[in-house]
């Protein structure tokens, strides 16, 4: 079964500096994909950044992107020029490609941004 | 707007008595789920349908059914709560598959006394 690491339970940045976030996955398959979610204090589910699997270059979104190492298993978030809004849980998630079963999410990071 | 809807929002009741969550999306996706979210676990699958009147086990479905009798609705039963199953509820629907990013509900908190 495939499992999602996320080491980190909470980080603490100072706004407007740049932090990254951790995220380690086990899979034995070559097609997948991965995801960062946000779930700020409204306990909404927001897809921050998609990655597929099969494609090299990271994938960016505004002021996020990621830093996927593939042989390493590894699909950390970078978050650049961190706002009071970006504070919130940050999910990692995975999923098989063509896959039915449901993503497997990481356990979370609890992200606190100081002012 | 595009959206998934789950009612309740919120619900206090106690063991035993049957409950229903519905689930209801307004984009005609073929995928729908539902997650658990307990602290400390992350979220985890509970069902899924890949379309009408097809429906899966996900990883923790006991306790739990599910319908899928017409494409937009996604129904959670619990036939017989119990205290263990206290938790906020996510449904999610994508397009096609979960591989595709997956529109979620704004939650449902149950609290099984």
């Amino acid at each position: 079964a495939q499992t999602v690491t996320q080491s980190q339970p909470e980080m603490s940045v100072q706004e407007a500096e740049t932090v990254t976030l951790s995220c380690t996955y086990d899979t034995s398959e070559s097609d997948y994909y991965l995801f960062w979610y946000k779930q700020p204090p409204s306990r909404q589910m927001i897809l921050v950044i998609r990655q597929e699997a099969y494609k090299q270059q990271n994938a960016t979104e505004n002021r996020f992107s990621v830093n996927f190492q593939k042989a390493a298993k590894s699909f950390s978030l970078k978050i650049s020029d961190s706002q009071l809004g970006d504070a919130a849980m940050y999910f990692c998630a995975y999923s098989e490609e063509g896959g039915a079963d449901g993503l497997t999410f990481g356990k979370g990071t609890h992200l606190i941004i100081q002012p | 707007e595009a959206q998934v809807t789950q009612n309740p929002r919120y619900l206090i009741t106690v063991t035993g008595k049957k409950l229903t969550v519905t689930c209801s999306q307004n984009m005609n996706h073929e995928y729908m789920s539902w997650y658990r979210q307990d602290p400390g676990l992350g979220l985890r699958q509970i069902y899924y349908s890949m379309n009408v009147e097809v429906t899966d086990k996900g990883d923790v479905p006991e306790g739990y059914k599910v319908s899928r009798k017409e494409k937009r609705n996604f129904p959670l039963i619990l036939e017989s709560p119990s205290p263990n199953q206290t938790s906020l509820y996510f449904c999610a629907s994508s397009f096609q598959g979960v591989g595709q990013p997956q529109h979620f509900g704004d939650g449902t908190r149950l609290s099984i006394l």
